[in-house]
């Protein structure tokens, strides 16, 4: 079965500043798929960014980049110029490429808190 | 784009009845949806795959007589909580993916999700 372990229970960054949160996977799969979820206080789930595990080139959204690494299985969000509506939890998501159900594996989470 | 619909809310009553949420996938049609549920300040949990005309498929440690599921057509699935007791108090979300896309990196589609109480 596969994990994702998010390492940082709680973030902060000032605002227009860059902020990187974590995400470490364990898979024996080859193909799968990664996402960043944030979860404001809303509780609404917002896709942030998807990186495609077949793919090297590193996955860009706007503010928002990752870095895959992976042979060391590391998938890290990068916030550029965080705005104060960045304060929100933000969820590593893993799934498999293989098979029609393909449901989402989620980490433990990352608050992320934006200061003036 | 796509849209999931989760209904109701929130939701109070009391302790003993039976709640029903439904999930509907506004704008595109989905063989599969999926059933979570997240504690205050935790990540969400897998409960179940919800299957069109099938049978749910169910995590590891979830009551499927206390958490019915339906999925009656390709937009509406619905998780019923039997017998509510405060524990099963919680945030419960849905997710669906548009039918002929699983193979491909397209993402779940999330509702707002449904706050339960019970007294």
């Amino acid at each position: 079965a596969q994990t994702v372990t998010q390492s940082q229970p709680e973030m902060s960054v000032q605002e227009a500043e860059t902020v990187t949160l974590s995400c470490t996977y364990d898979t024996s799969e080859s193909d799968y798929y990664l996402f960043w979820y944030k979860q404001p206080p809303s509780r609404q789930m917002i896709l942030v960014i998807r990186q495609e595990a077949y793919k090297q080139q590193n996955a860009t959204e706007n503010r928002f980049s990752v870095n895959f690494q992976k042979a060391a299985k590391s998938f890290s969000l990068k916030i550029s110029d965080s705005q104060l509506g960045d304060a929100a939890m933000y969820f590593c998501a893993y799934r498999s490429y293989t098979g029609t159900a393909s449901k989402l594996t989620f980490g433990t989470g990352t608050r992320l808190q934006v200061t003036l | 784009g796509a849209v999931v619909s989760q209904h109701p809310s929130w939701v109070i009553c009391k302790s003993g009845t039976s709640v029903k949420i439904e999930c509907r996938s506004l704008d595109f049609q989905a063989t599969t949806m999926f059933w979570y549920r997240q504690f205050p300040k935790q990540s969400l949990m897998l409960m179940a795959t919800s299957n069109e005309g099938s049978k749910a498929t169910y995590e590891q440690g979830v009551e499927k007589d206390k958490f019915l599921i339906n999925h009656a057509s390709l937009t509406l699935s619905t998780l019923t909580v039997t017998s509510a007791h405060p524990e099963d108090s919680s945030f419960y979300i849905c997710s669906a993916r548009r039918t002929g896309v699983e193979r491909s990196n397209q993402p779940q589609h999330f509702g707002d999700g449904t706050r339960l109480s019970i007294l």
